[in-house]
């Protein structure tokens, strides 16, 4: 089964670089994503790595993927006040057709001025 | 504005009353999910649809939930008999086989049973 795990808080001081961790159980997923969710508001997809890359590059936002480990982080340089919000890590599976997101539970990210 | 759309952005309802959201996908994507978030937790999978066809549904849709999708273009999610464990935010998303599965969100619909 699917299970999609984070930490559930993060501070950093704005400037400084966040990294948000996040680990998968389902070995098949063919695609990882973050997403972004500020207040009262739906996710926006930030960015996406395919399973059979380790690294993927875009603009402030770094992402990580050890697929050994099953782990998956983001790293946004330069870290700005507009930042703080809560980042979902996600993972796609396709099993038997049927395809699905799986989402981990959010890690808040608080930035100081 | 060619996004994802959700209609009513919040429901206040009580206890036992029916309530039906609905969701206008973007055009072009032929795949529509339903969520259902709580406060401090991630989106939670209830079903999706491939054009009019649902394809899978998750256990926590109970019978009182029932979702539609009649035309492959927008879709309702009705909840019969509303409990007070109802009340979260409803989220729909779509997207376009092969787009590396890219879920494209609505705003979502707050519902509040009181």
């Amino acid at each position: 089964g699917e299970d999609v795990e984070q930490s559930l808080f993060l501070s950093v001081r704005e400037g400084d670089s966040s990294v948000i961790n996040c680990t998968y159980t389902d070995s098949s997923s063919t695609y990882l994503y973050w997403y972004k969710q500020e207040p009262g508001a739906g996710l926006q997809l930030l960015t996406y790595i395919f399973s059979n890359m380790d690294m993927k590059q875009d603009q402030r936002l770094t992402v990580l993927l050890n697929k050994k480990d099953k782990h998956l982080s983001l790293r946004i340089a330069d870290t700005q006040t507009g930042d703080s919000a809560i980042y979902f890590c996600a993972e796609f599976s396709d099993s038997g057709g049927y395809q699905k997101v799986t989402f981990g539970t959010g890690t808040k990210l608080q930035v100081i001025p | 504005d060619t996004g994802v759309s959700q209609d009513p952005r919040h429901k206040i309802t009580k206890r036992g009353q029916n309530v039906t959201f609905r969701c206008d996908p973007i055009s072009e994507h032929n795949r529509l999910y339903w969520y259902r978030q709580t406060l401090g937790q991630g989106p939670e999978f209830l079903t999706y649809f491939q054009n009019e066809a649902q394809l899978e549904k998750s256990r926590l849709l109970s019978d009182r939930f029932s979702a539609e999708r009649p035309k492959g273009s927008f879709s309702t999610l009705e909840i019969q008999r509303t409990e007070q464990g109802d009340s979260a935010m409803y989220l729909c998303a779509s997207r376009q086989t092969g787009d590396a599965g890219k879920l494209f969100f609505g705003s979502g619909t707050q519902l509040s049973v009181l």
